[in-house]
């Protein structure tokens, strides 16, 4: 079964820093979700990628999906307490019938806690 | 509110009992996802369905696990005899079949809490 692992587990950093969280799969990867997710509740869609060399941004995050490393990197720039949050991978596990589809059941990571200090 | 809504949002039991949890997809969301997650962890998949019919089903889904959603709207889990170790966030999810501009993301709902006494 595929195995996805996220990188750092934690990350405390002081607001107007840049970070990146790394995710890795022991697989191919089909398809590459992010989440967020805030502590006890659900999670929010942040991005999807699909393509390898695929980048996506999405405010100050943005997000990068490598192929051949079986590799997703998600960068946020110039952090706010805003962006405090548990950050989750997730993989699609089948592969999509067309561009922008997808299996739709995922494999995630543990999940990477952001803390950002004002 | 045209998200993902479950109910109940906490659930309190003791062990032995049955617990039933709801979700509601997005109104036009014809495939729904119940994954569980645990404390520290990221979610695992439980089940879905498609519309009415419930196409794959995780072997964490035990005998003690049933999965239905009737008319393809809104859909049950129910836990019976409940453990210990059921206790964890059990997150609801819909997507659409690509139609058109849509590109088939998976939402989610804020998830039912179990605690299991």
């Amino acid at each position: 079964s595929q195995e996805l692992e996220q990188s750092p587990q934690s990350l405390i950093v002081q607001e107007g820093k840049n970070l990146t969280i790394n995710c890795t799969s022991s697989k191919t990867l089909y398809g590459l979700y992010w989440y967020k997710q805030k502590y006890g509740e659900g999670l929010i869609f942040l991005m999807m990628l699909q393509k390898g060399g695929e980048e996506k941004s999405h405010e100050k995050i943005t997000a990068k999906l490598d192929e051949k490393k079986q590799q997703s990197s998600l960068h946020i720039t110039a952090s706010q307490p805003s962006h405090a949050g548990i950050y989750l991978c997730g993989a699609d596990s089948g592969i999509p019938i067309a561009r922008g589809t997808s299996y739709g059941k995922l494999t995630f990571g543990q999940g990477t806690i952001l803390t950002v200090h004002p | 509110d045209t998200g993902v809504s479950q109910d109940p949002r906490h659930k309190i039991t003791k062990r032995g009992q049955n617990v039933t949890f709801r979700c509601d997809p997005i109104s036009e969301h014809n495939r729904l996802y119940w994954y569980r997650q645990t404390l520290g962890q990221g979610p695992e998949f439980l089940t879905y369905f498609q519309n009415e019919a419930q196409l794959e089903k995780s072997r964490l889904l035990s005998d003690r696990f049933s999965a239905e959603r009737p008319k393809g709207s809104f859909s049950t889990l129910e836990i019976q005899r409940t453990e210990q170790g059921d206790s964890a966030m059990y997150l609801c999810a819909s997507s659409l079949l690509p139609r058109g501009l849509y590109t088939g993301e998976l939402f989610f709902g804020e998830g039912s809490r179990l605690t299991v006494l």
